[in-house]
């Protein structure tokens, strides 16, 4: 099946650092990927939408200068967490939408900002 | 704008109990459906999806779910829970054009041995 991969799979950083998180699809190709935040026992709460070749469509709330999204080819889209602070601790999902419309998860990058 | 919700959030059950979760949705229009597993330090899995068609949905491990437009709803079952299903399951919606797949907060269940 479909593969989705992150990296890192965890990351713990200083205050004021930025970070950067990649999800590439494997062996499918996608024009599409999808950013989610999810907190402790919460569900997944949709950041942006990752179009390749084409600036990122934030969700309402989600400031876009400070999680920034480049979706550089077809299988890789990348997350920078800038001047990360602790309430952006979190777990960051993405998945990618293959040409069969069906998407696919990674498996998540734990963040903890000290 | 569409959204999810799913009525319970922690169920305890017994092994061969049956199992059902609820999920409704509000979108007027066309909807896919799906519903998500995931596992305790796992990620997400997809467990059943509904397009299109046969209403009712057969998804991997014994699940289905039953897609009612009149309900706006997309019930999980499963007749015989096992321990293994111990997990976190999401209902989710994607609405027509839309590429988003909105989430719902999610139905912990624990299934005792």
């Amino acid at each position: 099946g479909a593969v989705v991969s992150q990296h890192p799979s965890r990351v713990i950083c200083k205050s004021g650092t930025s970070v950067k998180i990649e999800c590439r699809s494997l062996d499918f190709q996608a024009t599409t990927m999808f950013w989610y935040r999810q907190f402790p026992k919460q569900s997944l709460m949709l950041m942006a939408t990752s179009n390749e070749g084409s600036k990122a469509t934030y969700e309402q709330g989600v400031e876009k200068d400070k999680f920034l999204i480049n979706h550089a080819s077809l299988t890789l889209s990348t997350l920078t967490v800038t001047s990360a602070h602790p309430e952006d601790s979190s777990f960051y999902i993405c998945s990618a939408r293959a040409l069969w419309n069906e998407q696919f998860f990674g498996p998540g990058t734990r963040l903890t900002v000290l | 704008a569409q959204s999810v919700s799913q009525h319970n959030h922690h169920v305890i059950l017994s092994e061969a109990a049956s199992l059902e979760l609820g999920c409704n949705y509000s979108y007027g229009g066309t909807v896919n459906l799906f519903w998500y597993v995931q596992y305790p330090g796992q990620h997400l899995q997809l467990l059943l999806k509904y397009f299109s068609g046969d209403p009712l949905v057969k998804g991997i491990k014994g699940f289905e779910a039953e897609f009612i437009k009149s309900k706006f709803s997309f019930n999980l079952r499963k007749p015989s829970v096992q321990w293994s299903d111990t997990a976190e399951y999401f209902c989710a919606v994607n609405a027509g054009r839309d590429d988003k797949i909105i989430f719902g907060k999610g139905t912990r269940l624990h299934i005792l041995p």
